[in-house]
């Protein structure tokens, strides 16, 4: 069985400071997929990251940057800098990957972020 | 390209009504997808249409829920009668792949409140 662990509930940091929100997971199969999406206040749900279980290199995408570590089943996300507009929920999530047919997604608790500023 | 369209952003009745809420993919998207979300069990998924057809309903509540997909552009999720516990926000999502590697693209939502 797939499982999301996002340990930290809420967050709250001072606007300019770095934020890294944890995602740790469990899965049996060798090939999936990673996942961030943001809910800001506002309520919709986006898509940031997808990370696939083969690739681990680091990718970075302006003050948004993705850590996975296969090792000990990380895919951490660092905010740089962070402003009052990363206020939000953060959902980590995970899906395995197999031929044919959909595979279902398992998404964490979430971790609220509150930039203060 | 627009994005997954829900309607209403908000809706308000009272227990015992029937609740539509409607849906429009992103076009050219294979799956769709209910999802409910709750401050106690987070998301969830309802339902997900494939090619507009049902394929898994095990997470649908009770049978007071139920969906439909009548063509590719349009969803709809209806609970009949309402009652107070449904109170929550209901996510359409599509994507464009059933695989894993697909990611799931919201609509705004819908915030259903049942007094």
């Amino acid at each position: 069985a797939q499982k999301v662990t996002q340990a930290q509930t809420e967050i709250s940091v001072v606007e300019k400071e770095d934020v890294t929100l944890d995602c740790v997971y469990e899965t049996r199969d060798t090939t999936y997929y990673l996942f961030w999406y943001k809910q800001p206040p506002s309520g919709e749900l986006v898509f940031l990251i997808r990370r696939n279980s083969f690739d681990e290199q680091n990718e970075i995408s302006g003050r948004y940057s993705w850590n996975f570590q296969k090792s000990t089943s990380s895919f951490n996300f660092t905010i740089t800098a962070s402003q009052v507009v990363d206020s939000a929920v953060y959902f980590c999530a995970l899906s395995e990957a197999r031929l044919g047919g959909y595979q279902k997604v398992t998404f964490g608790t979430g971790t609220k972020l509150q930039v203060i500023p | 390209d627009a994005g997954v369209i829900q309607s209403p952003r908000h809706e308000v009745t009272e227990m015992g009504q029937e609740v539509t809420l409607r849906c429009k993919p992103i076009s050219g998207h294979d799956y769709l997808f209910w999802y409910r979300q709750t401050m106690m069990r987070g998301l969830e998924l309802l339902i997900y249409f494939n090619n507009n057809v049902p394929i898994d309903d095990s997470g649908m509540p009770e049978d007071r829920f139920s969906a439909k997909m009548p063509n590719a552009s349009f969803s709809t999720l209806k609970i009949q009668p309402s009652e107070p516990r449904d109170s929550a926000v209901y996510f359409c999502a599509s994507s464009l792949y059933g695989s894993g590697n697909s990611p799931l693209h919201f609509g705004n939502g819908t915030r259903l409140t049942v007094t």
